[in-house]
This record gives structure tokens, C-alpha cells and sequence, in this order.
């Protein structure tokens, strides 16, 4: 089924343990996010990348890294996960949909560190 | 002030009631405005783009005011499917990157009761 993929859907890492999150579209998009949603918070932008090699950071990007090897494939990585990073993860792509751009989304990753 | 504020809910209305929610945006550059559904524990999803003209899909009319960069959507006969969150999200530059983002407000909850 075209569309966002993310794996896993659901993770519970200790402190200080590190994870990748992966993201995979195959719809030829150029443009992928991460986001992070928290509870009373809408979602906000970690890193995001505008095509293949390319990466940017966003709005949060502290205590995370990006890569975009592959057009298809987002990875997110915490390389030494803290509690604050408990959250759920939200990729998404951006692409040509019609006569406009549309966006799709993962159906994201719940990230529990304890 | 945030970019995105929305109203803070949570809405309680009885089926067949109209619902009108608000939402403000700060970033007088941005260009393209939306409103996501998302439910609960599942990913957010496009429930219509906002043109400046105003636009009606079935039971949903989303209204856009440049001048004093406001959002709003009203719900018609509400129905008990209806009930989510709602989020107002606007397409912006991110920090002069050359691309633009989507900010998202915190989402407003509501719930149609029976």
C-alpha cells in the first residue's frame, strides 16, 4: 500500500540507550519530517530533509540525528535517549498530489524512556 | 506568542449542533493554511485546505482573514463521528530555509455527545 511507513510503532528504551526510528515512503517524495507530539503540545519539528543527502534542523532537534541515504527511507536516531524524549513520533512526506502539494503522515511511534 | 494558537477546548455539543473553532497565526509571511483532523492515537489527517475566499466541503466551511491572520472552521449538524481534535496548521518558511514547514497549533478537542 503507497504511503508512510514507521517502524516500530511502539519502543520503551532506557536512559541513556540509544535507537534509530525509520521512515519509509514509497511514493517518490522528495520532501520528509520528523515531528514529535507531545501532551498539550502540537506537533513540533525536529529535523527534516528536502531530497536525498540533505538534511535540516527544525524546531527541536536537540538530542536527535538525521540521514536521508535513500530518497525513501527517513532515519531518526537518539544516540543517548532521556526521559524528555518520551513522545510520539511522527514522520511525514510531502508531495506533488493533484495540482498541489499534500503531506502524509506515519502512524507514528510511541517512544517511552525510562 | 505562539505561532499557532487555537481555541483550548475541550468543545462538549450535542449531535446536530454547529461548532466554530478559532484559530490565530503570527507569521504574516505564511503562505498556505489548513485544518487536520487527527483522532486519538492515530495520526493527523487533512480535513481541508483554507482559501481566502472561503471554502465549503459538505458540512465543513473553512474561512481565511489575511488582514488579521485568522483561521476558522464551523461544523454543520454535527455527528458523533465528528468528534477528534482538530488542528489548525499553517505552511511557512522554517528560519529562512528557502521551504516551508508546517506549524501546527495544539489542536482543539472536540466531542459530540449523543
Amino acid at each position: 500500500n503507497a504511503g508512510v511507513t514507521q517502524t516500530p510503532k511502539f519502543r520503551v528504551l532506557k536512559t541513556g540507550q540509544s535507537m534509530t526510528l525509520l521512515c519509509a515512503q514509497d511514493m517518490n517524495h522528495e520532501y520528509m519530517y520528523w515531528y514529535r507530539q507531545d501532551p498539550g503540545m502540537g506537533l513540533r519539528l525536529i529535523h527534516y530533509s528536502v531530497g536525498e543527502g540533505t538534511t535540516a534542523k527544525g524546531e527541536v532537534p536537540d538530542g536527535y540525528n538525521v540521514s536521508r541515504l535513500k530518497k525513501q527511507n527517513f532515519l531518526l536516531g537518539l544516540e543517548s535517549a532521556a526521559p524528555s524524549q518520551t513522545s510520539v513520533y511522527f514522520c511525514a512526506s510531502k508531495g506533488r498530489q493533484g495540482g498541489t502539494y499534500g503531506y502524509t503522515f506515519g502512524s507514528g511511534t510511541r517512544l517511552t524512556v525510562v | 506568542r505562539k505561532e499557532v494558537e487555537q481555541d483550548p477546548g475541550p468543545f462538549n455539543v450535542p449531535e446536530g449542533a454547529t461548532v466554530a473553532f478559532n484559530c490565530t497565526y503570527s507569521n504574516s509571511a505564511s503562505q498556505s493554511f489548513f485544518w487536520y483532523r487527527q483522532d486519538c492515537r492515530k495520526e493527523p489527517k487533512l480535513l481541508m485546505s483554507v482559501y481566502s475566499s472561503g471554502n465549503e466541503d459538505g458540512r465543513f466551511t473553512a474561512q481565511l482573514n489575511r488582514a488579521s491572520q485568522y483561521i476558522s472552521l464551523l461544523i454543520r449538524d454535527s455527528k458523533l463521528s465528528d468528534s477528534a481534535t482538530y488542528l489548525c496548521v499553517v505552511s511557512s518558511t522554517y528560519s529562512g530555509a528557502g521551504s516551508y514547514q508546517l506549524t501546527f497549533g495544539k489542536g482543539t478537542k472536540l466531542s459530540v455527545i449523543p
